[in-house]
């Protein structure tokens, strides 16, 4: 089973509106990791939240993270027609091998 | 330009050829990784190097075969390949191992006739 599964796999908005996209995992950590995939491109790391981190802000990002519940979330506010992306989890499973393990994503749809 | 440059951007090949894909990084990083993301799956680890040294194989079929002369490049040979083992390739570098961020390139998009 995977370690990070994202919630929900699709999301469709109006350009303005806020878009929160949640991720949960299995096992401790000692990070997390949110990161965008535009369509037919690399993935492009947007934020690293610790696990003695609670929330963590970038710009228009807003990155929470619930250890107890082992969960994340991240909330684009004000969103715009160029975020439309898949968004993707990773954590490092508290390993030091550089071994992410990524869930499968939120397709983000942001009209114009 | 992301830094991670990957080629060929698109390669079609049978299952009898053999090619190679080339990942480079001019970023100065010390680890090196190839996933595999396939439609409707999430990405999927199959190597890692640290200083040039293979540190995971996440039990990958042996008709993949990496490579990694120096810490700047990054090779996947391939040969006898399966249809279901047509997808994006992507490569990444990152400082040093540890789950520090990783920088991707923008992968090799691979289809298996």
């Amino acid at each position: 089973s995977q370690q990070g599964e994202e919630d929900p796999q699709a999301l469709s908005i109006q350009e303005g509106e806020n878009a929160t996209m949640n991720c949960s995992y299995k096992t401790s950590i000692n990070n997390l990791q949110w990161y965008r995939q535009n369509s037919g491109r690399g993935l492009v790391h947007l934020i690293l939240i610790r696990s003695n981190e609670r929330e963590k802000h970038s710009g228009r990002l807003r990155v929470t993270l619930d250890t107890s519940k082992k969960s994340s979330s991240l909330l684009i506010t004000a969103s715009r027609a160029a975020d439309t992306a898949s968004y993707f989890c990773a954590t490092d499973g508290s390993s030091n091998t550089g071994k992410l393990i990524f869930g499968q994503g939120t397709t983000l749809q942001v009209k114009p | 330009e992301t830094g991670v440059t990957q080629t060929p951007r698109h390669l079609v090949m049978g299952m009898t050829n053999k090619k190679s894909l080339k990942c480079e990084q001019h970023l100065g990083h010390n680890a090196m990784y190839w996933y595999k993301q396939s439609a409707k799956k999430p990405l999927e680890l199959m190597f890692v190097y640290n200083f040039k040294e293979q540190t995971e194989n996440n039990s990958v079929p042996s008709r993949f075969s990496p490579e990694c002369p120096n810490s700047s490049h990054l090779f996947l040979h391939l040969h006898t390949l399966q249809p279901e083992d047509s997808a994006l390739y992507l490569c990444a570098s990152s400082p040093r191992g540890g789950g520090s961020p990783l920088h991707f390139g923008n992968g090799t998009r691979l289809t298996v006739t």
